[in-house]
């Protein structure tokens, strides 16, 4: 089972919104509505952003959300921060029958 | 709060067996809501799961693991651990313990510990 495709890095100024895509096949982010997104800061645990695709776990803020279609999962930042400047994975469930979780390469946001 | 902590050697020679243990505090690993992973990040690059457990002792591994990867749960103690055989400097990285959601819940990773570096060297 191969990586999710994520855009090595995707830059915005503040204020501004950016979409980070993330691409996968008709076994995993194309067959579950399954997708859950990820911040990590450098030298942090990765902090769960989106699960199931489009919804936010108490806390994290409404400026992130996200969405899919076909096989491509996205997440959008809208009104960047500072504090946006991480790196996001995203990660889908893949199925019982293969490697049931897969994750993103990894997209590094840069706030300009 | 739910916290989860690592705890293991950081240091492991080559072909021996890396082991390590997740201690959950501030709630019950025995919740039926939830499994309990393991995921690593060499250093630099991105994250890989490498399998999962339930409180009853049902696994499922990543299949390009799995003939090395044994994870096993002791509820009395509220701990969940990780062994990996015949390490390789490719098994180098930081190893994250994390509860997964599953039906009814989040069906994500939705709480992690700080995470653990393995260095695999002689």
């Amino acid at each position: 089972q191969s990586a999710l495709t994520q855009p090595a890095s995707v830059s915005g100024s503040p204020g501004q919104s950016i979409t980070i895509s993330c691409t996968g096949t008709s076994s995993d982010v194309g067959s579950y509505n399954l997708v859950s997104w990820y911040q990590q800061h450098p030298g942090k645990a990765p902090k769960l952003m989106i699960y199931e695709g489009s919804k936010r776990p108490s806390g994290v803020s409404n400026r992130f959300s996200g969405s899919k279609s076909g096989n491509t999962a996205s997440l959008t930042i809208s009104g960047l921060q500072a504090e946006d400047e991480a790196d996001y994975y995203c990660c889908s469930y893949a199925g019982s029958s293969t490697s049931h979780y897969v994750f993103g390469t990894g997209t590094k946001v840069t706030v300009l | 709060q739910l916290q989860l902590q690592e705890s293991g050697p950081g240091l492991v020679k080559p072909s021996e067996t890396l082991s390590l243990t997740c201690t959950v505090s501030g709630g019950s690993i025995s919740s039926s809501s939830y499994y309990w992973g393991w995921i690593r990040q060499p250093p630099g690059k991105g994250l890989e799961w490498i399998g999962s457990i339930y409180y009853s002792g049902s696994t499922y591994y990543n299949p390009s693991l799995k003939s090395r990867v044994t994870i096993s749960v002791d509820t009395s103690k509220n701990q969940f651990s990780l062994k990996l055989s015949s390490v390789t400097a490719a098994d180098t990285a930081v190893y994250y313990c994390a509860r997964l959601g599953i039906v009814g819940a989040t069906n994500a990773f939705d709480i992690w510990g700080q995470g653990t570096m393995v260095t695999v060297s002689s």
